[in-house]
């Protein structure tokens, strides 16, 4: 089946710095991957679309020069928590898109990693 | 405004036993239904689907209905096992091609025990 990873699974960091986590469709080229974040007891929330060779599509509400992405290749995104703060500790998981064989695609999603900062 | 909602935060059902999860969604444009597993420090995992033109779908021990014109989908899963003790998420997308926007409802933490 396809995999998704994710890298680092879990970084804990001091507050200001920065963390970059790592998108990667394994088996499969992705277009288009997204990335959410859950907080405790709450849904998944979609923050950014990230399409391979083009700028991000942020959802609103979300900063964009503090959450940046890269979508660099076919195979791999990137999120950098720019100048992390305590608020920002969440689960962070990411997804992405794959041709269903019976027409249309299929978000297949990372194992998440989980940011805490201090 | 949540529009994909799991009222049910917590299910706690007995091996062998049918799991009955539900969910709700107010938007009727929505085209195409999804449910997610989750365990604890993973990401979700897509465990079946169904279209709006459907009403039921099923794969295994696991089959989703949907009744459109009361806007809910449950998913039965039958019999339970210890393993399917996770957080289920119900997805909703606008378009069944093109699932990059899914509406997450906020999920149900089921717990099968012996």
């Amino acid at each position: 089946g396809a995999v998704v990873s994710q890298h680092p699974s879990w970084v804990i960091c001091k507050s200001g710095t920065s963390v970059k986590i790592e998108c990667r469709s394994l088996d499969f080229q992705a277009t288009t991957m997204f990335w959410y974040r859950q907080f405790p007891k709450q849904s998944l929330m979609l923050m950014a679309t990230s399409n391979e060779g083009s700028k991000a599509t942020y959802e609103q509400g979300v900063e964009k020069d503090k959450f940046l992405i890269n979508h660099a290749s076919l195979t791999l995104s990137t999120l950098t928590v720019t100048s992390a703060h305590p608020e920002d500790s969440s689960f962070y998981i990411c997804s992405a898109m794959r041709l269903r064989l019976a027409g249309g695609e299929t978000q297949y999603f990372g194992p998440g990693t989980r940011l805490l900062v201090l | 405004d949540q529009q994909v909602k799991q009222n049910s935060p917590s299910l706690s059902v007995q091996e062998g036993r049918i799991s009955i999860l539900n969910c709700d969604y107010t938007n009727s444009m929505f085209d195409y239904f999804l449910w997610y597993k989750k365990y604890p420090a993973e990401g979700p995992t897509f465990l079946i689907s169904i279209s709006s033109i459907k009403d039921k779908n099923e794969d295994g021990r696991f089959t989703v209905f949907l009744n459109k014109s009361a806007k809910h989908l449950s998913l039965h899963i039958v019999p339970s096992q210890p393993g399917d003790s996770a957080v289920y998420f119900c997805a909703a997308s606008l378009d069944l091609y093109n699932t990059d926007k899914l509406i997450f409802g906020t999920g149900t933490r089921l717990q099968v025990f012996p």
